[in-house]
C-alpha cells in the first residue's frame, strides 16, 4: 500500500514570511496527490490536486505546490503567509484506480504576528 | 448546499454500548467513506463504500460495520465500544472512485467511550 510521511509535525512562522510544509510519499504505482487543510473544529477542505501533467500545482489561498517524481515528494509552499492561515495541513496519497487514500499525520502551521 | 452532513456532532459512550454514526451526501456521489482521526496519526480508513450495495474495508475495519442501502447514506455502527475507538470521525464522498476526484468532508463527530 500506499503512504505518506509528512516530515514536520509543527511549523511556527511570522506573519508575511514564506512557509514550505514538506510531504513525501512512498508507493510502487503512479499516485495522486492531494493537500487538504483543516481549520479549527471542522472537517478538511481540499487545497490542491496534482493528476498529471506541470509538476508545479497551483491551489487556493495562494498556495501551490510542487511534484518532484525522483524524489517521490510533493511539497507545499506559500510565498507570504497570513494569520488566517493558521490551521492542519495534511497530506493525501491515492494509487490510481484505487480507492483507499491515505494521509500523512498532519502539520499544524501556526502564523504569529 | 448541505453537502455532506453527519450526526450527531458529539457523543459519550460508556464500554460495551453500541451506537450508529449517521451520514448522507445530497451531491449524488458514487464513493463515501468513514474516517477516524487521532492525533499524531492523521486520517485513517475505516470502511469505504463505491456504490448502493458496495463496501469494503480500509486500514482499520475492526469494530465497525457499515452498510450503504442508498447513495445518499452511508452510516457507521460500533457494535460493542471501547476506550479505544474515542476519536473524532469524518465521513467523505467523492464523485467517483479509483479516483482522482477530491474528498468532500463533513465536519466531523467526537466520539468519547468511557
Amino acid at each position: 500500500a500506499q503512504s505518506v510521511t509528512q516530515l514536520d509535525s509543527q511549523v511556527p512562522v511570522f506573519e508575511e514570511a514564506p512557509v514550505e510544509l514538506r510531504c513525501n510519499y512512498s508507493s510502487s504505482v503512479s499516485v495522486y496527490l492531494f493537500w487538504y487543510v483543516q481549520y479549527p473544529n471542522q472537517g478538511l477542505q481540499l487545497l490542491l490536486k496534482y493528476l498529471s501533467g506541470s509538476t508545479l500545482v497551483k491551489g487556493i489561498n495562494g498556495f501551490e505546490a510542487e511534484f518532484n517524481k525522483s524524489q517521490t515528494s510533493f511539497h507545499l509552499r506559500k510565498p507570504s503567509v497570513h494569520i488566517s492561515d493558521t490551521a492542519e495541513y495534511f497530506c493525501a496519497v491515492n494509487r490510481i484506480n484505487n480507492n483507499d487514500m491515505r494521509f500523512g499525520a498532519g502539520t499544524r502551521l501556526t502564523v504569529k504576528p | 448546499n448541505a453537502g455532506v452532513t453527519q450526526t450527531p456532532k458529539f457523543q459519550v459512550l460508556k464500554t460495551g454500548q453500541s451506537m450508529t454514526l449517521q451520514c448522507a451526501q445530497d451531491m449524488n456521489h458514487e464513493y463515501m467513506s468513514w474516517y477516524r482521526q487521532d492525533p499524531g496519526m492523521g486520517l485513517r480508513l475505516i470502511h469505504y463504500s463505491v456504490g448502493a450495495g458496495i463496501t469494503d474495508q480500509g486500514e482499520v475495519p475492526n469494530g465497525y460495520n457499515v452498510s450503504r442501502s442508498t447513495t445518499e447514506d452511508f452510516p457507521l455502527r460500533l457494535l460493542s465500544a471501547a476506550p479505544s475507538q474515542t476519536s473524532v470521525y469524518f465521513c467523505a464522498s467523492s464523485y467517483s472512485s479509483g479516483t482522482n476526484s477530491p474528498l468532500h468532508f463533513g465536519n466531523g463527530t467526537r466520539l468519547t467511550v468511557t
